[in-house]
């Protein structure tokens, strides 16, 4: 089956900073989606997000499926963007998404 | 509804209990999903429904594992005689397709002791 690893694992930041995510897969997919997962357990969409560049507030991301890659982009860093980031991607021929590890995300004030 | 309801929020039950999970999809949408995510890891599939069709069940991970979507809008998830293992947190997700965004529930916590 595909591979999805992210890294890094674990992500400690001043409140401020910026940050990069990212996101390899090693199959072709019809789309890649990131999800926050808050400290609360809920799992949140952020980006459906299958090719090109999107942004959406302090938050961006880009994907390059040619080369089987995703960043998700986080600027100016708060302490509500603590917890779990999650890349998820439909591999081309399947009907479900298949999740990464996450990257957990401790921001600092 | 809004977004995608999930019932009950947490579930203690003995070993050897049957349980039943409810999930409420966003009305518009066709397409639901059942996960499984254990402690520190990422969701991984159950199942999903298109309407009131099952087309996959591949990642049940045993036949004391079963879902519903009768009327191809509210789903229920059973596990008969649960075990120890099947403590995780079960979320539902619905969406318009399969090649859309995806939304979740804020999911079941299920605790087998």
């Amino acid at each position: 089956g595909i591979q999805v690893e992210q890294s890094p694992p674990d992500l400690i930041l001043q409140e401020g900073a910026n940050s990069t995510l990212r996101c390899n897969f090693s199959d072709s997919v019809n789309n890649l989606q990131w999800f926050h997962q808050n400290p609360w357990g809920q799992l949140i969409n952020l980006f459906y997000i299958p090719s090109g560049t999107k942004q959406n507030g302090r938050l961006s991301a880009t994907t390059v499926a040619t080369e089987r890659y995703s960043l998700l982009y986080i600027s100016s860093s708060q302490t509500t963007d603590s917890g779990v980031y999650f890349c998820a991607v439909l591999q081309t021929g399947a009907n479900n998404l298949f999740f990464g590890t996450g990257t957990r995300l401790t921001v600092i004030p | 509804g809004a977004g995608v309801s999930q019932s009950p929020r947490y579930k203690v039950t003995k070993r050897g209990q049957d349980v039943t999970l409810r999930c409420d999809p966003i009305s518009s949408h066709a397409t639901l999903y059942w996960y499984q995510q254990a402690l520190g890891q990422g969701p991984e599939f159950l199942t999903y429904f298109n309407y009131e069709a099952q087309p996959d069940k591949s990642g049940l991970p045993s036949d004391r594992f079963s879902a519903e979507r009768p009327e191809g809008s509210i789903s229920t998830l059973t596990i008969q005689r649960t075990e120890q293992r099947d403590s995780a947190m079960y979320r539902c997700a619905s969406s318009l397709g399969t090649d859309s965004p995806l939304h979740f529930g804020n999911g079941t916590r299920l605790t087998v002791t």
